[in-house]
């Protein structure tokens, strides 16, 4: 089973509003990470886990806020986004952070308005 | 500056016609080379790792190989259905997975 649930599938919020990503893998990965991508552009790293401690953050904003509250769960709080913040977000898990290949959800496709 | 390229940026083929994707690489203390496929609106689905020059892949009518500049995936005799985009990705040392633009791929009946 290599499966990275994402929850929701599609989200729309609003620039004031409050709202959090989610994501689940049970394949005991000790790296989780998330991702961005804009339409036809790779994606691109934001944040990555280790251990459930937070090892890279990729100069983020800081109205992006990640949290892992277990080994299997990783979540990524939106407040005060911009419409430039739009995109298909992209949780990934791994065995460990060296020398492993990453497994990705489906994404959750955002769009602020 | 590490960097991962891919050419070309866009494939057309007719269905069972062979081509190869090429990607080029610049990565400090590259520790795996990865291949992704990935469907409008999905998340990338992992393909190949390859980890030292020499190294070769095979799945289905996918082959990647590994240089110590670059990489390729081969594909033989294409079906419609292996039209998506192709990902190629260098692990940094700091464990950045960090991807090239990719080649969206269309294959045509």
């Amino acid at each position: 089973d290599t499966e990275v649930t994402q929850t929701p599938k599609h989200l729309v919020m609003g620039m004031t509003n409050k709202k959090s990503l989610k994501c689940e893998q049970h394949m005991g990965h000790r790296a989780m990470y998330w991702y961005k991508q804009k339409a036809k552009k790779p994606p691109e790293l934001m944040f990555v886990y280790s251990y459930e401690k937070l090892s890279i953050n990729e100069s983020v904003p800081s109205r992006f806020s990640p949290e892992c509250p277990n080994s299997s769960l990783l979540n990524l709080h939106l407040h005060a986004l911009q419409p430039e913040d739009s995109a298909l977000y992209l949780c990934a898990s791994s065995q460990g952070l060296l020398n492993t290949e990453a497994f990705f959800g489906q994404g959750t496709r955002l769009t602020v308005v | 500056e590490d960097q991962v390229t891919q050419s070309p940026e866009a494939l057309r083929l007719q269905e069972g016609e062979s081509s190869s994707l090429n990607c080029s690489y610049t990565v400090s203390g590259l520790r795996g080379l990865f291949w992704y496929r990935q469907d409008p609106g999905k998340g990338p689905e992992f393909l190949f790792t390859l980890y030292s020059a020499g190294e070769e892949k095979e799945k289905e009518r996918l082959k990647a190989t590994l240089t110590k500049k670059e990489s390729f995936l081969h594909i033989t005799a294409p079906k419609p259905e292996d039209s998506a985009t192709y990902l190629c990705a260098g692990r940094t040392g700091a464990n950045n997975l960090f991807f090239g633009t990719g080649t969206r791929l269309t294959v045509i009946p």
